[in-house]
């Protein structure tokens, strides 16, 4: 069983679509983050939800929206997609302070 | 806030040398400290972690890491690398008392020459 699950693996879209990226944890973990990965490696966060509840809402375009209908899942949605938008994007999920995160494999967004 | 810094890109070792990936960090009190692995295409994979006790930690694939609170440090060590080992490896800093954001180093890859 896959703990974080990410779909789609690969996402290859135009620019100016609406694409969505679905992220599930079967780990019973309370916070859930996106993080992107650039093309440089750098792992910048996004967005985290804990129980359902936005807490991490890190400075990104609003074009990205995420949305959490419970606390095994968070979506990530985005608007308008920009040539900038290119990345891996990374679920997460982890509980507590002292336990690190479970990520999962990436969805790799290619904006052309 | 919290910050972890990677200050070599690239490591090369020999393999069968030992191998040392250098992480600092800076936050407020004590901190949770982690690593992490990621191999071409695949996400980060756990490591190891410190959190409290013995300064020398042990993990996954005979890596272990060591605590210096004086001076900040975590650095990742393996005594004998593995051409396997090649991969980016990412240093990573929690408070121990606020959100349960983790910060991130830049990464380090790491490459074992046959």
């Amino acid at each position: 069983d896959t703990a974080v699950s990410q779909t789609p693996k690969y996402l290859v879209t135009q620019m100016g679509n609406d694409k969505s990226i679905k992220c599930e944890q079967n780990l019973g973990h309370d916070t859930m983050y996106w993080y992107k990965q650039d093309s440089k490696k750098f792992l910048k966060i996004m967005f985290s939800y804990n129980n359902k509840e936005l807490i991490i809402n890190e400075t990104v375009p609003n074009r990205f929206s995420p949305k959490s209908p419970d606390k095994a899942h968070l979506n990530l949605h985005i608007n308008s997609l920009e040539l900038g938008d290119s990345a891996v994007y990374f679920c997460a999920s982890s509980q507590g302070q002292r336990e690190g995160y479970t990520f999962g494999s990436g969805t790799r967004l290619t904006v052309v | 806030a919290q910050s972890v810094a990677q200050p070599e890109d690239q490591v090369n070792v020999a393999e069968g040398n030992p191998l040392t990936v250098k992480c600092t960090y800076s936050v407020s009190g004590n901190p949770y400290l982690f690593w992490y692995v990621q191999y071409p295409n695949r996400g980060l994979q756990f490591l190891l972690k410190y959190i409290t006790g013995d300064n020398l930690v042990k993990g996954s694939y005979g890596f272990e890491a060591e605590f210096n609170k004086s001076q900040t440090s975590f650095h990742l060590k393996k005594p004998s690398a593995l051409v396997s080992d090649s991969a980016l490896y990412f240093c990573a800093v929690r408070e121990r008392y606020g959100n349960n954001r983790l910060a991130f180093g830049k990464g380090n890859q790491v490459v074992v020459i046959p």
